[in-house]
């Protein structure tokens, strides 16, 4: 049964880095219609996805996090990582690391699979 | 980037009533738009994708329309569990996804 535990420091100080892992347990990260991403949601608001990685290495950024985020995925590990850099409170939130499985443009089929989420404050 | 829009923010409605939630895209998303349910402390469900097609496991009284740039959700006969959190999310670029603020259902 496919499973996915994100990992990661509760607290992180102002202008430092979040870093965040998801391990995937259960399947396959090297699928060629899997893709994996990360999605966050401040406290009492909706979701932001944030981005979205392939097994190749091919990454996707929420282009208003863009210049701050980097995802990327180590396929010996079966897992795929998350970093944002100079973090303020509006970075508070439950992360959650999903699985995305699409087939391509010239399809509407979509599934997903998410973790549980973890939540990270940015706090002194 | 393509922006999501649901209304109404917040539903008010009995048991057993008809819900209808509407999702507007800012550009075409021809029907690659998936709804989900998500309740206090959960990650949130697939409910719809497709804009149509219900996912594994999901109630018939959960159904979607639309096309393009306008989409709906409809629950038939709301129950007990219903009530909770729904977002549209489209995802015409494939894994560049975008969610749309969500709409309340609570209890009236």
């Amino acid at each position: 049964q496919l499973q996915l535990q994100e990992s990661g420091p509760g607290l992180v100080k102002p202008s430092e880095t979040l870093s965040l892992t998801c391990t995937v347990s259960g399947g396959s990260i090297s699928s060629s219609s899997y893709y994996w991403g990360w999605i966050r949601q401040p406290p009492g608001k909706g979701l932001e996805w944030i981005g979205s990685t392939y097994y190749s290495g091919n990454t996707y950024y929420n282009p208003s996090l863009k210049s701050r985020v980097s995802i990327s995925v180590d396929t010996s590990k079966i897992q795929f990582s998350l970093k944002v850099t100079s973090v303020t409170a509006a970075d508070t939130a439950v992360y959650y690391c999903a699985r995305f499985v699409y087939y391509g443009s010239g399809s509407y089929y979509w599934d997903d699979y998410w973790g549980q989420g973890t939540l990270v404050t940015v706090s002194s | 980037e393509i922006v999501m829009t649901q209304s109404p923010a917040t539903l008010s409605v009995s048991p057993g009533e008809r819900v209808t939630l509407s999702c507007r895209a800012s550009q075409s998303v021809t029907i690659k738009l998936a709804w989900y349910q998500q309740k206090p402390g959960q990650a949130p469900r697939l409910l719809i994708y497709g804009a149509t097609t219900r996912a594994t496991g999901i109630p018939a009284r959960f159904s979607g329309s639309g096309s393009g740039t306008e989409f709906t959700l409809t629950i038939s006969s709301l129950q007990s569990e219903d009530f909770a959190v729904y977002y549209c999310q489209q995802y015409s670029n494939g894994p560049a996804v975008t969610f749309g603020q969500g709409t309340k259902v609570e209890i009236k």
